[in-house]
C-alpha cells in the first residue's frame, strides 16, 4: 500500500491543453515536495507547499495543497512538449522520525 | 557546477559481484540520502547520513547493502553478491536540515546479468 497515491498514473495529451495530476494520503504530511523527473535523470524540485490550503504558482504550473494537508494538486496550463516527464509528490509524515515517502508518480506525455 | 554528482552513471555487472557507487552532495548539505527507483516506481527511500552518522538504515533491502559517509562529505553504497533483482536507478539526494527539500543526483543505473 502506497502512502501517497498518485493518479492518473499515465496521461497522454496533446500541447495547449490543460490537466490536473493528483496525490492523495489518509495520512497528513508536514510538506509535499513536487518533483519532475526526465528519463535517466534524477528527480528535479519543482515546489515545496507546507500551508493547508496553500496555492503556489510556477509559471503554467500551479500547486495546491489541501486544506487538512492531506492531498495535493498540480494543474498545467496550456501544456507543452517540455512539460513530459515523470512527476512525483513526496513528503515526510507528520510526527516520529523523517523518512522521505514518495508516490509512484505521474507518467506525462505531452504531444506536439 | 556545484550539484549532486554520483559515479559511475551506468554499471554493468555479472550476477555475484560486488558494486560500489559514490556520490558528491552539494558542499554545504549536511544530510545524504539513497534511494532505489525501479521502472513505474517513484524512489525507495534506503537510508540517510546527517554529517558522517548514519541515522536510518532499517530501510536497506538486505545485509548485501551497507553504506558509508567516512567524513560527512561523499557517499558510497555498496552491494555485495549482486543479484539480478538488484537491477534498478540508484539515487542520491542532499539536503540542509529541512530535509523535505532534497537535491538529487543523476542516479546510477545497475544492470545485473
Amino acid at each position: 500500500t502506497q502512502l501517497l497515491e498518485q493518479s492518473p498514473q499515465f496521461l497522454s495529451i496533446q500541447e495547449g491543453e490543460n490537466l490536473t495530476v493528483y496525490c492523495n494520503s489518509s495520512s497528513v504530511f508536514s510538506s509535499l515536495q513536487w518533483y519532475r523527473q526526465e528519463p535517466g535523470e534524477g528527480p528535479v524540485l519543482l515546489v515545496t507547499v507546507v500551508t493547508g490550503g496553500e496555492v503556489k504558482k510556477l509559471k503554467r504550473l500551479t500547486f495546491q495543497f489541501g486544506d487538512a494537508r492531506k492531498d495535493s494538486s498540480l494543474h498545467i496550463t496550456a501544456a507543452q512538449p517540455g512539460d513530459t516527464g515523470l512527476y512525483l509528490c513526496a513528503g515526510p509524515p507528520r510526527g516520529g522520525s523523517y523518512i522521505p515517502t514518495f508516490g509512484r508518480g505521474t507518467s506525462l506525455i505531452v504531444h506536439p | 557546477d556545484t550539484g549532486v554528482s554520483q559515479n559511475p552513471r551506468h554499471k554493468i555487472t555479472k550476477r555475484g559481484q560486488n558494486v560500489t557507487f559514490r556520490c558528491d552532495p552539494i558542499s554545504e548539505h549536511n544530510r545524504l540520502y539513497w534511494y532505489r527507483q525501479t521502472l513505474g516506481q517513484g524512489p525507495e527511500f534506503l537510508t540517510y547520513f546527517q554529517n558522517e552518522a548514519q541515522l536510518e538504515k532499517s530501510r536497506l533491502l538486505s545485509d548485501r547493502f551497507s553504506a558509508e559517509r567516512p567524513k560527512g562529505s561523499f557517499s558510497t553504497l555498496e552491494i555485495q553478491r549482486t543479484e539480478q533483482g538488484d537491477s534498478a536507478m540508484y539515487l542520491c539526494a542532499s539536503s540542509f536540515p529541512d530535509a523535505a527539500k532534497q537535491f538529487f543526483g543523476p542516479g546510477t543505473r545497475l544492470t545485473v546479468l
